[in-house]
């Protein structure tokens, strides 16, 4: 079946990093992938949908300039969080859909747990 | 709007009680229905959906009916079995650009 495959799966650095996250389809092209943040026991808010070829399109909230979104390919989107504070720290989650096949479930990284001190 | 209700958890079962989480929804149309499954410390995985009314649903024993007169996809299983301990959550597509609607999610916790 279609894989996902989301790195780093666990951060932990210092305030003021810059933090790059991969997502990636393995054994499909997704032209939109998109980008979940969740808190502790509660459920996934999604923050922005990634186009491959063109810009992100942020959920209203969301800080462009903070969470940076690139999707060069039709397999890989990366989530950037600039400069990152402790109030950053969560679990972000990617998802992509198969291009290819319509009314298709998105299907889910592992997640990365980010912690910033 | 469209919109995703689940019954509140945690949920909390002995090994091989029958399990039911409710979801009903409100949507334009007849959008397919999924149910998602998030293990501990882990991203989403689709455990099951369903593309049009009458659907039902299912996968590793779950089975889950689009029924479109009560606008609900209420989860079942006969057996539940401890490996079963997650979150699910019930999820409908909103706009054709694939974004989902998610329910607050339920927590399942299956006891020996």
């Amino acid at each position: 079946g279609a894989v996902v495959s989301q790195h780093p799966s666990r951060v932990i650095c210092k305030s003021g990093t810059s933090v790059k996250i991969e997502c990636r389809s393995l054994d499909f092209q997704a032209t939109t992938m998109f980008w979940y943040r969740q808190f502790p026991k509660q459920s996934l808010m999604l923050m922005a949908t990634s186009n491959e070829g063109s810009k992100a399109t942020y959920e209203q909230g969301v800080e462009k300039d903070k969470f940076l979104i690139n999707h060069a390919s039709l397999t890989l989107s990366t989530l950037t969080v600039t400069s990152a504070h402790p109030e950053d720290s969560s679990f972000y989650i990617c998802s992509a859909r198969d291009r290819q096949i319509s009314n298709q479930p998105q299907h889910f990284g592992d997640g990365t747990r980010l912690s910033i001190l | 709007g469209d919109s995703v209700t689940q019954m509140e958890g945690p949920v909390t079962l002995s090994e091989e009680a029958f399990l039911t989480i409710n979801c009903t929804y409100t949507a334009t149309g007849y959008p397919s229905l999924f149910w998602y499954v998030q293990y501990p410390g882990e991203g989403l995985q689709l455990l099951l959906k369903a593309t049009k009314a009458d659907d039902k649903g299912s996968n590793k024993g779950f089975e889950a009916t689009y029924r479109k007169e009560t606008t609900s996809f209420h989860l079942e299983k006969g057996s539940v079995q401890v490996s079963d301990s997650a979150v699910y959550f019930c999820a409908l597509p909103y706009n054709q650009g694939g974004k989902l609607i998610f329910g607050q999610g339920t927590e399942l916790s299956v006891k020996p």
